[in-house]
């Protein structure tokens, strides 16, 4: 069956603009995590919605970013007056119980 | 606050040889414990998980980990490793949220 799946793959964006990243889960995951990944680093939690409502969305690092899911499924994470620090990997997993299963991440690059 | 250390930034193993990779966490209780991999450009892979019972638990593509509580640790080891195995390895703690660890990189002599 089909995995999770994250677009654009790749996204470079000049340095105040906005962008939004899309992530398709696995059909039926209740749950839906974005993490951000620096270069080297390990994932950071950022957001968490089951179903349609955010729970936790305390791993966003500031009020440029949003994260919706308005029907459950899809889900966008939207970054407005992007900055070089955004520039990472952004990735999506989707979990039905606590195994969570990854997309491949959008890789942002911000210039 | 949950927590999770991964010792060593870089490991180098010959092929065929045993592989032990380093995980400890801080949390009150017994956590849910995970280790992923991830190959450049790839999205995570999860290798093996913990949940409850016992202690040893066995993986995909050989790997295995045990979780000793007393040590707040939760090891990876492959008895042989391969070429495929260069890899990022990660280990993950569900407690009050996922939190994984920095990350060790694994790197293979031929």
């Amino acid at each position: 069956g089909a995995g999770v799946s994250q677009s654009p793959r790749y996204k470079v964006a000049k340095r105040g603009q906005d962008v939004a990243l899309r992530c398709d889960p696995i059909s039926g995951h209740v749950s839906l995590f974005w993490y951000q990944q620096a270069l080297g680093q390990g994932p950071e939690f950022l957001t968490y919605f089951q179903n349609e409502a955010q729970l936790d969305k305390s791993g966003l690092p500031s009020d440029r970013f949003f994260a919706e899911r308005p029907e459950g499924s899809v889900s966008t994470l939207k970054i407005q007056r992007t900055q070089q620090e955004d520039s990472a990997v952004y990735l999506c997993a989707s979990s039905s119980d606590k195994e969570q299963y990854f997309g491949p991440g959008t890789r942002l690059t911000v210039t | 606050a949950q927590s999770v250390t991964q010792p060593d930034i870089h490991i180098t193993v010959s092929e065929g040889a045993s592989l032990e990779l380093r995980c400890n966490y801080s949390y009150g209780a017994t956590p849910y414990l995970f280790w992923y991999v991830q190959s450049p450009g790839q999205g995570l892979q999860l290798l093996l998980k913990y949940f409850s019972g016992d202690t040893l638990v066995q993986g995909i593509k050989g790997f295995e980990a045990e979780f000793k509580r007393s040590q707040s640790s939760f090891n990876l080891r492959k008895p042989s490793v391969h070429w495929s195995d260069a890899a990022e390895y990660f280990c993950a703690v569900y407690g009050q949220n996922f939190v994984f660890g920095p990350g060790t990189r694994l790197s293979v002599l031929p």
